[in-house]
């Protein structure tokens, strides 16, 4: 079955680092990668979407590149600052609706 | 905001009782999706609705009947749950049901089955 995989540990970085999270997918080959960010006790927000013919994509501090030959995405947040603490998911949609990954939560400090 | 709104927010009921959850999109979009969130678990999906018909359902226990009577609104009838039902439950909603769709989650309903 399609599997979504991403890091199950919290990721601890300093204010003004930049961050990079993984996501690593099997048994699928999606043409798209979503990434959604999610606050405790609230829904998903889209951030990114990114085609298979596309490396990478931007959108201000944010990046993301699309491996479709490693079945990886790396997401990037660039100057973190705190308020960019939250969990990241990865998801893909296989045909019907969005498959997600169990997220990565992100805790930047000052 | 996202455009989807879910009430209520949080819900506590035994295990006898019977609830609904409602979630309401004003996006205009054809797809709206029941997603499940556990503790330390992904999204399960649990259904799909594409212009108020069922298109999926994801081997979900008959004690979650799910419920489209148009196309800007989805009901989670609820009955005899148990306790490991307790969890975030997510609408959301898209345009369509395209791979490059991105999808819009209302602020979910905390359950908690006692």
């Amino acid at each position: 079955s399609q599997k979504i995989e991403q890091n199950s540990e919290a990721l601890n970085i300093q204010e003004g680092k930049t961050a990079t999270l993984t996501c690593n997918y099997t048994n699928y080959s999606p043409a798209y990668l979503q990434w959604y960010r999610q606050d405790p006790g609230r829904g998903p927000v889209f951030l990114l979407l990114i085609r298979e013919n596309e490396k990478e994509k931007r959108k201000e501090r944010l990046k993301v590149t699309f491996d479709t030959t490693l079945k990886q995405s790396l997401f990037h947040i660039t100057a973190s600052q705190p308020a960019d603490s939250a969990t990241y998911l990865c998801a893909f949609n296989s045909g019907y609706a969005l498959n997600f990954g169990k997220g990565t939560s992100l805790l930047v400090t000052p | 905001e996202t455009g989807v709104t879910q009430t209520p927010r949080h819900l506590v009921m035994g295990m006898t009782n019977k609830k609904s959850l409602k979630c309401e999109q004003h996006l205009g979009h054809n797809a709206m999706y029941w997603y499940k969130q556990s503790a330390k678990k992904p999204l399960e999906l649990m259904f799909v609705y594409n212009f108020k018909e069922q298109t999926e359902n994801n081997s979900v226990p008959s004690r979650f009947s799910p419920e489209c009577p148009n196309s800007s609104h989805l009901f989670l009838h609820l009955h005899t749950l148990q306790p490991e039902d307790s969890a975030l439950y997510l609408c959301a909603s898209s345009q369509d049901q395209g791979q490059n769709t991105e999808a819009f989650f209302g602020q979910g309903t905390r359950l908690t089955v006692v």
